[in-house]
């Protein structure tokens, strides 16, 4: 079974300060790594696919990774506005094309 | 609009009640997901359509739950005799094609089962 675990659950920080989401995971071969942000009270918005071990997706402030066991979403510089809940989810290579999500970090950037 | 729309945004039911969820995808997007979400917790897949077809309905809970998209376009999640734990934001996605995993979420419709 496919299975993803985010850290930490949630994390504050101050505007300006730098830090990493992690998401580790366990799948039968995978497909696709995908991190979506979501905002109180509206869908997962989409941010990053990432196929391979050793490839890096960038976007503002952010930049996804990817290993074998596990993905980083790094946050540079945070602003405010960065602050949602940050989901990370998996898609096996065989068969269906669900996706497996974590249960999220829950960022907050003080100002 | 542009975007995937969900309908009721809300719902509030009483325990054994029939409920109907109505998900209008992007348009030209072929394939459409439902998701469910609890608070705290990531969304549960329940089940795609590729055109007009289920492809994996492996994530209805039980047979309470059923889906329809009979034109390729819009979709229906049905749920009948619902019960408490139903209660959860239902969430619609589309997508261009099964690949990528860049999938378009509405904002969801919450249901509340008393």
């Amino acid at each position: 079974e496919d299975q993803v675990t985010q850290s930490p659950e949630a994390l504050r920080l101050q505007e300006g300060e730098s830090s990493s989401l992690n998401c580790s995971y366990t799948v039968s071969g995978l497909r696709g790594l995908f991190w979506y942000r979501q905002d109180p009270g509206k869908g997962p918005e989409f941010l990053f696919t990432l196929y391979s071990a050793g490839e890096e997706k960038e976007k503002e402030r952010l930049k996804a990774t990817l290993t074998k066991k596990e993905s980083f979403l790094h946050i540079t510089a945070p602003k405010p506005e960065d602050s949602a809940t940050y989901l990370c989810a998996v898609q096996a290579e065989a068969g269906s094309y669900q996706l497996t999500f974590g249960k999220g970090t829950k960022l907050s950037v003080i100002p | 609009g542009a975007g995937v729309s969900q309908t009721p945004s809300n719902k509030v039911t009483e325990k054994g009640k029939y409920v109907e969820l109505r998900c209008d995808p992007i348009s030209g997007h072929t394939a459409l997901y439902w998701y469910r979400q609890s608070l705290g917790q990531g969304p549960e897949f329940l089940i795609y359509f590729q055109g007009t077809g289920a492809a994996d309905d492996s994530g209805l809970p039980n047979d309470r739950f059923f889906a329809v998209r009979p034109e390729g376009s819009v979709s229906t999640l049905k749920i009948q005799r619902t019960e408490r734990g139903d209660s959860a934001v239902y969430l619609c996605a589309s997508s261009l094609g099964l690949a990528g995993g860049e999938l378009f979420f509405g904002e969801g419709s919450r249901l509340t089962v008393l």
